[in-house]
């Protein structure tokens, strides 16, 4: 079935950097774009960004701009996401996601977060 | 950025009810509309895409409308099983933003 399988929970100290996977299955990986969502606790969700197919194009949020780098591995199905820099605001779940499309009458392509990753928890802490 | 507000923040309903989760964007968005269930300690799920499509495996009691810049969000009747956090989130443009979420309990 179609899955995304991420790496485990992760403490880091404010200033480290962390690297977070994700591993794909069950569909064609180098056809899809891949998102990375975040949440912090007892919050809302929050885009960080997408690659493309081919890895060789990001989009980041604004936010993150200067400290997050998107990167994936087709040999491996694998997409990851660091974060450096990190401060205590930045604990939080992290998910990757998949980009799934259709296209619709008029020319629409419609596209949604389908499915997501378990979630990675990253505690940043002193 | 497309700000995206939703209302009510939270609510409380008896199982049988009809719940209406309503979502606005700062601007035109047409149909580029995505509705998410989130239960405690899981990641979220896709109920409805484009507005007003229902994702393959989502029970038909949930529905989703409108276009431009108000949506709705539909439970026909509330199940047990419902309970949960729902997000708006529109696809139009980059970023991607989220609505803040409607929390639903059960009564």
């Amino acid at each position: 079935q179609v899955q995304l399988v991420q790496s485990g929970a992760e403490v880091k100290k404010p200033g480290a950097s962390v690297k977070v996977s994700c591993k794909a299955s069950g569909f064609t990986f180098s056809s899809y774009y891949m998102h990375w969502v975040r949440q912090a606790p007892g919050q809302g969700l929050e885009w960080m960004g997408i690659i493309n197919p081919t890895g060789d194009s990001t989009s980041y949020a604004q936010k993150f701009q200067g400290r997050i780098t998107m990167a994936r591995d087709t040999s491996t199905s694998t997409v990851y996401m660091e974060l450096s820099s990190l401060r205590s605001e930045d604990t939080a779940v992290y998910y990757c996601a998949r980009a799934a499309r259709i296209s619709m009458s008029g020319g629409i392509i419609a596209d949604w977060f389908d499915p997501w990753g378990q979630g990675s928890l990253v505690t940043v802490s002193s | 950025d497309i700000q995206m507000t939703q209302s009510p923040s939270s609510l409380s309903a008896a199982v049988g009810d009809r719940v209406t989760i309503t979502c606005r964007a700062s601007q035109s968005i047409t149909t580029y509309l995505n509705w998410y269930q989130q239960k405690p300690g899981t990641a979220p799920k896709v109920l409805i895409y484009a507005a007003s499509n229902l994702q393959s495996g989502v029970p038909s009691r949930f529905s989703g409308s409108g276009s431009g810049t108000d949506f709705t969000l539909t439970i026909s009747s509330l199940q047990p099983e419902d309970f949960g956090t729902y997000y708006c989130q529109q696809s139009y443009s980059t970023p991607r933003t989220f609505g803040p979420g409607t929390k639903v309990d059960i009564k």
